[in-house]
């Protein structure tokens, strides 16, 4: 079974500008997170989906947004990009509510804002 | 809301050693821990994961034990082998959620042939 994708997988972007990554699921997990990973922050949660709709959300302001195609896939988009949103963004996905809760990584997109 | 800590930050072994990583946690209501290996370049890989309603649990080599009167989790790798040199994360489901992590600060744990 294909694992988490996440495209792409480098970008780079100045600040001002608003962006969109991609996140495609494992085939039959209906539920995705997004996270941003940093050197001084480490690992923080941004935003949950499952069918569609944003079930859980992070501390994160609302230049960070996302949404659930009905095929699982994600995008999130973040908007006035700012130096501080450099980051690694990661997404996970998940079978909810089916027993096995764990969620699995993709090797997440690296963002340099400049 | 969750907090979690984890300790060390660095840790050196040489190889065939047990390497030892703690983590504590802030929020009763949290339910599910697990543990990810990250490597250079890579997103995180789950190693192994506990529920609250288990005390401890292994897997070959790696085993978590879990305390949830003193809210503190450890994972524990014996006979460690380069390859296991990476950074590990600690992690806690917010709020009850296992699709909200809340994450430690890792550790880096480098074997040393």
């Amino acid at each position: 079974k294909a694992g988490v994708t996440q495209t792409p997988r480098y970008l780079i972007k100045t600040r001002g500008q608003q962006v969109t990554l991609s996140c495609s699921p494992i085939s039959g997990h209906r539920s995705v997170s997004w996270y941003q990973q940093t050197p001084g922050q480490g690992l923080q949660f941004l935003f949950e989906y499952f069918s569609e709709t944003q079930r859980n959300k992070g501390n994160f302001p609302g230049r960070f947004s996302g949404r659930q195609f009905s095929n699982s896939r994600s995008e999130m988009n973040v908007s006035t990009l700012e130096l501080g949103d450099s980051a690694l963004y990661l997404c996970a996905s998940r079978l909810w509510g089916q027993g096995d809760e764990t969620q699995y990584f993709g090797p997440g997109t690296r963002l340099l804002v400049l | 809301g969750e907090n979690v800590e984890q300790h060390p930050s660095t840790l050196s072994v040489q190889e065939g050693d047990s390497a030892v990583i703690k983590c504590t946690y802030s929020d009763s209501a949290s339910n599910y821990f697990p543990w990810y290996k990250q490597e250079l370049g890579k997103g995180p890989q789950l190693i192994i994961d506990i529920r609250s309603n288990v005390g401890e649990k292994k897997d070959q080599r790696i085993a978590v034990t879990l305390n949830k009167t003193a809210k503190h989790f450890s994972l524990h790798i014996t006979e460690t082998q380069p390859e296991d040199s990476a950074v590990y994360f600690c992690a806690a489901s917010g709020g009850g959620s296992q699709g909200n992590l809340i994450f430690g600060k890792g550790t880096k744990l480098s074997v040393k042939p």
